[in-house]
């Protein structure tokens, strides 16, 4: 275990669902992370908050809605999802700024939408 | 603006033979500078970083890098490739006194491939 756990692992919903993802860690980071890794692609960076503001919103679709409530815990609420949304979501989290330490990620989320 | 590259998606080694993965980076300052793995459908898991000293940095299950400022590179090597080692993997970097862009920005991944 790496500090950051992600629920759940598997996820597979249709595309008129409402869900959420969870993100939480306990290594007194203070900035957190959401990555969507699609097959063959880069990792494309979604969100940013430090602090639990949202500093970053790398222009993601509105069916996608973050919440960061305190600086342990990172949501990802999902809404009339595409399948083209279909991938791999990482939670990760680091001190603000990242230090020598860098990112610690989470498992994962493999998200499919049917 | 910081950017990182991997020029090769995928790399691949026979079992036993030395391995190199390649990263090239580009900050306007003193670089950090990471490798991560990931092995299929888990998330990236810290391997070794430069931050300062010795270019040779040594990291978890016998890999190392070598940071090159001239080069302005971080190429990740093993002496001897185990098949256990086919996974993707990551470059990142940021610059040291980060400001606006605190962020590690990561490359595109490189696949390695060790055949038994």
């Amino acid at each position: 275990e790496t500090g950051v756990t992600q629920t759940p692992r598997h996820l597979v919903m249709g595309m008129t669902n409402k869900k959420s993802l969870k993100c939480e860690q306990h290594l007194g980071h203070n900035a957190m992370y959401w990555y969507k890794q699609s097959a063959k692609k880069p990792l494309e960076l979604m969100f940013v908050y430090n602090f639990k503001e949202q500093t970053e919103n790398n222009s993601v679709p509105s069916r996608f809605s973050p919440e960061c409530p305190n600086s342990s815990h990172l949501f990802l609420h999902l809404h009339t999802l595409q399948p083209e949304d279909s991938a791999l979501y990482l939670c990760a989290s680091s001190q603000d700024p990242p230090g020598h330490y860098g990112y610690t990620f989470g498992s994962g989320t493999r998200l499919t939408v049917v | 603006a910081q950017s990182v590259a991997q020029p090769e998606d995928q790399v691949n080694v026979a079992e036993g033979n030395p391995l190199t993965v390649k990263c090239t980076y580009s900050v306007s300052g003193n670089p950090y500078l990471f490798w991560y793995v990931q092995y299929p459908n888990r998330g990236l898991q810290f391997l070794l970083k430069y931050i300062t000293g010795d270019n040779l940095v040594k990291g978890s299950y016998g890999f190392e890098a070598e940071f090159n400022k001239s080069q302005t590179s971080f190429h990740l090597k093993k002496p001897s490739a185990l098949v256990s080692d086919s996974a993707l993997y990551f470059c990142a970097v940021r610059d040291a006194y980060g400001g606006a862009t605190n962020k590690l920005i990561f490359g595109t991944g490189t696949l390695l491939a060790v055949q038994p």
